[in-house]
């Protein structure tokens, strides 16, 4: 398998709910992204990994708690989400030299519904 | 700060027409410009990018852009465009991390047969 994967592609929760959005990527990459997007707003990066450590994040509310225990698993986790919250989940990863960052790879995104 | 315009919201072409995708930067420095593209459902994939050297860039599935610093702009063409070209277009700006990439809010395009 190749790529980046991400499971499950579609997910419906209540707002008391709480889920976990996985993804893996098979690219060797030492870094990995988490990216919201939303109808007609601009792709929002959320957090960012290097070589497992937190390096960014762009002031997410507490209720998504991301996890990288290692370079090629990414997850976030939810919990008491809002209806807000409803939107397409995407994971890329990337190779980081120095402090340039190659392109990124993308997967097809889980698709969140918050009712 | 770094912005991105995409000022087309969506995009009708015949099958065989040519296309421009237009994008517009603000940027204080030499950019790192690229065009993604998301077919319905996928994630997105990259087309091309351009980081110095040579303004027009080649990409993949016959794509171009040419990047024109007097113009802040970074339009993506494509001379035939295929039916299977049907997709979200999203240009983007950053200064070489992910952390500072800027995407635009993407133009999607229609192909009539």
């Amino acid at each position: 398998e190749t790529g980046v994967t991400q499971t499950p592609r579609h997910l419906v929760m209540g707002m008391t709910n709480k889920k976990s959005l996985k993804c893996e990527q098979h690219l060797g990459h030492n870094a990995m992204y988490w990216y919201k997007q939303s109808a007609k707003k601009p792709l929002e990066l959320m957090f960012v990994y290097n070589f497992k450590e937190q390096t960014e994040n762009n002031s997410v509310p507490s209720r998504f708690s991301p996890e990288c225990p290692n370079s090629s698993h990414l997850f976030l986790h939810l919990h008491t989400l809002q209806p807000e919250d409803s939107a397409l989940y995407l994971c890329a990863s990337s190779q980081v030299m120095g402090t340039i960052t190659g392109e990124l790879f993308f997967g097809e995104g889980s698709r969140l519904t918050v009712l | 700060a770094q912005s991105v315009t995409q000022p087309d919201i969506h995009i009708t072409v015949s099958e065989g027409a040519s296309l421009e995708l237009r994008c517009n930067y603000s940027y204080g420095a030499t950019p790192y410009l690229f065009w993604y593209v998301q077919s319905p459902g996928q994630g997105l994939q990259l087309l091309l990018k351009y980081f110095s050297g040579d303004t027009l860039v080649q990409g993949i599935k016959g794509f171009e852009a040419e990047f024109k610093r007097s113009q802040s702009s970074f339009n993506l063409r494509k001379p035939s465009v295929h039916w299977s070209d049907a997709a979200e277009y999203f240009c983007a700006v950053g200064a070489g991390t992910a952390s500072k990439l800027t995407f635009g809010t993407g133009t999607r395009l229609q192909v009539t047969l």
